[in-house]
């Protein structure tokens, strides 16, 4: 079955501090792999798309991994700030001409000053 | 340009009520896809619509959920007979299309439904 784990559920940090979220997949035939950031109340917005050939993507404080043999990913964020506070959601896209979008369910994140 | 927009932002209904909810895609994207999020979940796929192709509706839960994409550009997605368990957000988004995956999927603010 086509699953994306997202760990932690969730993480508090203070501010200035770093963080890593972590990923896990077993989607197959594999696309590309997403970072949204949700805030709460609103939609989900991009914040990296990697394909399998591709190890890491940088989005300013943002950077993402991956490791397409062990089907992993994280995002790194740097120097966390106030605004960083909402929701992580790991997203695959498996391959062969498929569309659809496989969702974890979110690591919701929580700066405190 | 503008974004995904969605209406009503809230909507509350008393179980055995039809809703509908409302979706203006971004200006030239042929791609529309529905979700739902339930708390604590990830997004759940719904329905996808495609230019003038027929719908994967592959991810409708029952025969109540339906929607339509008139024109090319809005969409509604219908729920008959309002259940409790379909209290969740429903989040409507759009791409320039294609089948390969890769387009980015641009989310609107979704619509908050209650069932009570």
């Amino acid at each position: 079955k086509n699953q994306v784990e997202q760990s932690p559920q969730s993480l508090i940090i203070l501010e200035g501090k770093n963080c890593t979220l972590q990923c896990n997949y077993t989607v197959s035939p594999f696309s590309n792999l997403r970072w949204y950031k949700q805030d709460t109340g609103r939609g989900p917005v991009s914040l990296t798309i990697m394909t399998f050939s591709e190890n890491t993507k940088s989005n300013g404080r943002y950077t993402a991994t991956l490791d397409a043999d062990t089907k992993q990913s994280s995002l790194h964020i740097t120097a966390s700030q106030l605004s960083d506070s909402a929701s992580y959601i790991c997203v695959v896209s498996p391959g062969g001409g498929y569309n659809k979008l496989i969702f974890g369910a979110g690591t919701r994140l929580a700066v405190h000053p | 340009g503008a974004g995904v927009s969605q209406s009503p932002s809230n909507k509350v209904t008393e179980k055995g009520k039809d809703v509908e909810l409302r979706c203006d895609p971004i200006s030239g994207h042929t791609a529309l896809y529905w979700y739902r999020q339930s708390l604590g979940q990830g997004l759940e796929f719904l329905i996808y619509f495609q230019g003038n192709s027929a719908p994967d509706k592959s991810g409708l839960p029952s025969d109540r959920f339906s929607a339509e994409r008139t024109g090319g550009s809005v969409s509604t997605l219908t729920i008959q007979r309002t259940q409790q368990e379909d209290s969740a957000v429903y989040l409507c988004a759009s791409s320039l299309g294609g089948t390969s995956g890769s387009y980015e999927q641009y989310f609107g603010p979704g619509t908050r439904l209650t069932v009570t």
